[in-house]
């Protein structure tokens, strides 16, 4: 079965801009989550979303938003786009959380300039 | 908030020797355990799991250790390969979250 897409893989952005970026989960997997991959800082939470509701989020500002469609495929985006927000996004899908693991995505590369 | 914590950034070890990663968690409500492997540009890959009512998992090469009271968990590579270099994520969850939670990651070279 397909894995977990996200898309696109790098992006190059100026500071200030807005950025979308998308992830489309394995099929019957209804839970997607976000995280922020900094060199120092691992992987950093950033929201939960099962069936179409953000069940949790992490410390970051508002800037950072996302959502999720019926298919399950979800979008974040991040606004108002700042230098320290280049990173590494990966998304994440999965069956309730516990021993089954994630499933990861192979993340899309933020650059700010 | 750091609610798992992998205080080593870097373990270099050689080839056939065991390698040990560790793990400190916070959250008593955890009740999940997992260990991922990453290599570079891509995303990490589950490599083993632990419940909260277990002390030990293994699978082949790999085994996990939890100690609850210590709020430790380790995993231990036996015999290491070059082909395990690799950063290694420690993870976390459980309780009234349903989130999993990361530590900073260790890298690990296993040298030929």
């Amino acid at each position: 079965k397909a894995g977990v897409t996200q898309t696109p893989r790098y992006l190059i952005k100026t500071r200030g801009q807005q950025v979308t970026l998308s992830c489309s989960p394995i099929s019957g997997h209804r839970s997607v989550s976000w995280y922020q991959q900094t060199p120092g800082q691992g992987l950093q939470f950033l929201f939960e979303y099962f069936s179409e509701t953000q069940r949790n989020k992490g410390n970051f500002p508002g800037r950072f938003s996302g959502r999720q469609f019926s298919n399950s495929r979800s979008e974040m985006n991040v606004s108002t786009l700042e230098l320290g927000d280049s990173a590494l996004y990966l998304c994440a899908s999965s069956l309730p959380a516990g021993l089954y693991g994630y499933t990861f995505g192979s993340g899309t590369r933020l650059t700010v300039v | 908030d750091q609610q798992v914590k992998q205080n080593s950034p870097s373990l270099s070890v050689q080839e056939g020797r065991i390698s040990i990663l560790n793990c400190d968690y916070t959250n008593s409500m955890f009740d999940y355990f997992l260990w991922y492997k990453k290599y570079p540009a891509e995303g990490p890959t589950f490599l083993i799991s632990i419940s909260s009512i277990k002390d030990k998992n293994e699978d082949g090469r790999f085994t996990v250790f939890l100690n609850k009271s210590a709020k430790h968990l380790s995993l231990h590579i036996v015999p290491s390969q070059p082909g395990d270099s690799a950063v290694y994520f420690c993870a976390a969850s459980g309780g009234n979250n349903n989130d999993m939670r990361f530590g900073a990651g260790t890298r690990l070279t296993v040298k030929p």
